[in-house]
């Protein structure tokens, strides 16, 4: 069984903060996917990661793999109001090397981000 | 803009009954996905579509559990004689496949309450 464990599950910080959430597996994945979920709603896709090593960024959000595809971090910048959600990492299992897109996801990280 | 649709978004049903939800995939995804998400956890993986073939079934997919996506359109998740224990949030998401694995489109879930 793959498991994606997420620290922290909670994080509660003053607007303006830095932050950084972890995903770490001891299983290798294809790819890995950050999602956030907002309350009552489906996750929504923020950025998906494939090689070892890579950082994406997005605005005030950064993303980077492991070298050996195992962990990622998302480091958020001068968190806002608005980041408040839950946060998911998921990482693809590749089934012969074709990706079909089933997800082991993480337990999550609730962020809170107070005025 | 036409995401993935899921009907009812809530169903509070009596422990025994029988209850069915609908997706409706973003039109040209070829891959439906259903997965169970529990309160303070990530998503779970329980069955995925390829046109109308389910090519997979998770284990957490007891045999009161039944999918179906009869013209590889939309899909139905009925759960015959509910039980307490599956009462959660049931998500439906489709991808094409064409692009980067595993970024799945999510929809907006249907949140089963078994009393």
């Amino acid at each position: 069984t793959q498991l994606l464990e997420q620290s922290p599950q909670f994080l509660s910080i003053q607007e303006g903060e830095n932050l950084t959430v972890y995903c770490n597996s001891s299983s290798v994945f294809s790819s890995l996917q950050w999602y956030r979920q907002e309350p009552g709603e489906g996750p929504v896709l923020l950025v998906t990661v494939v090689t070892g090593g890579e950082v994406k960024k997005l605005k005030r959000l950064t993303f980077q793999f492991g070298d050996a595809r195992k962990d990622s971090s998302l480091h958020i910048t001068a968190a806002q109001p608005g980041d408040t959600g839950l946060y998911l990492c998921a990482g693809d299992t590749n089934a012969g090397g074709t990706s079909y897109g089933k997800l082991t996801f993480g337990q999550g990280t609730i962020l809170t981000v107070h005025p | 803009d036409t995401g993935v649709s899921q009907d009812p978004r809530h169903k509070i049903t009596k422990r025994g009954q029988n209850v069915t939800f609908r997706c409706d995939p973003i039109s040209e995804h070829n891959r439906l996905y259903w997965y169970r998400q529990t309160l303070g956890q990530g998503p779970e993986f329980l069955t995925y579509f390829q046109n109308e073939a389910q090519l997979e079934k998770s284990r957490l997919l007891s045999d009161r559990f039944s999918a179906e996506r009869p013209k590889g359109s939309f899909s139905t998740l009925e759960i015959q004689r509910t039980e307490q224990g599956d009462s959660a949030m049931y998500l439906c998401a489709s991808s094409s496949g064409q692009v980067s694995p595993g970024e799945l489109f999510f929809g907006e879930g249907s949140r089963l309450t078994v009393l």
